[in-house]
């Protein structure tokens, strides 16, 4: 596509629920990057891939968060038993994997955990 | 550790006006890449200017140029002749190892 695309948008998530969050590159892109951006804050790295590899998930703040790329394109980023502290938006970004060219990012998810 | 500071929360100019934007930053790294972002309300980052580390030359794109300090460790955004449409949040942020490191941002406002 033209773009990163991000769905849903928003999710409203009762505490407990499982959610999942799902980010679509631009066709071609190689790398795939999770950010975390909690209101009025900028973003935290949560994790990075390389086609399907998963070279970097130090970000993740806990087991309960997992994310995939199965076929190296579109991904998804799963949160398991949500807890308030998660509500946050959740930012989808891809290049081509050459450090420095800028990445394309997604408008977000916005998640809020009540 | 690599941090990013931006030291204004919120910002305001004149339409028309210039304004800077003030960034700091901390990494032990040699190579490395700046960015500022633009964030508006739909919350997609939108990538404004860009800056190689190893480049003496501060990056210029259209009425938004940078000055680039590197001893200092400096990044600071010029916004020439501002206009509405730049209001929104800026982040200044560090590219180490593919991870992005970004500042807190600041909130820019423009009066018409």
């Amino acid at each position: 596509g033209a773009g990163v695309s991000q769905s849903p948008r928003y999710k409203v998530a009762k505490r407990g629920q499982d959610v999942a969050l799902r980010c679509d590159p631009i066709s071609g892109h190689v790398s795939l990057f999770w950010y975390q951006q909690a209101l009025g804050q900028g973003p935290e790295f949560l994790t990075y891939f390389q086609n399907e590899a998963q070279l970097d998930k130090s970000g993740l703040p806990s087991d309960r968060f997992f994310a995939e790329r199965p076929e190296g394109s579109v991904s998804t980023l799963k949160i398991q038993r949500t807890q308030q502290e998660d509500s946050a938006v959740y930012l989808c970004a891809s290049n081509f994997d050459r450090a420095g060219d800028g990445y394309t990012f997604g408008s977000g998810t916005r998640l809020t955990v009540v | 550790a690599q941090t990013v500071t931006q030291s204004q929360p919120e910002m305001s100019v004149q339409e028309a006006e210039t304004v800077t934007l003030s960034c700091t930053y901390d990494t032990s790294e040699s190579d490395y890449y700046l960015f500022w972002y633009k964030q508006p309300p739909s919350r997609q980052m939108i990538l404004v200017i860009r800056q190689e580390a190893y480049k003496q030359q501060n990056a210029t794109e259209n009425r938004f140029s940078v000055n680039f300090q590197k001893a200092a460790k400096s990044f600071s955004l010029k916004i020439s002749d501002s206009q509405l449409g730049d209001a929104a949040m800026y982040f200044c942020a560090m590219d180490s190892n593919y991870q992005l490191i970004w500042g807190a941002g600041t909130k820019l406002i423009i009066k018409p």
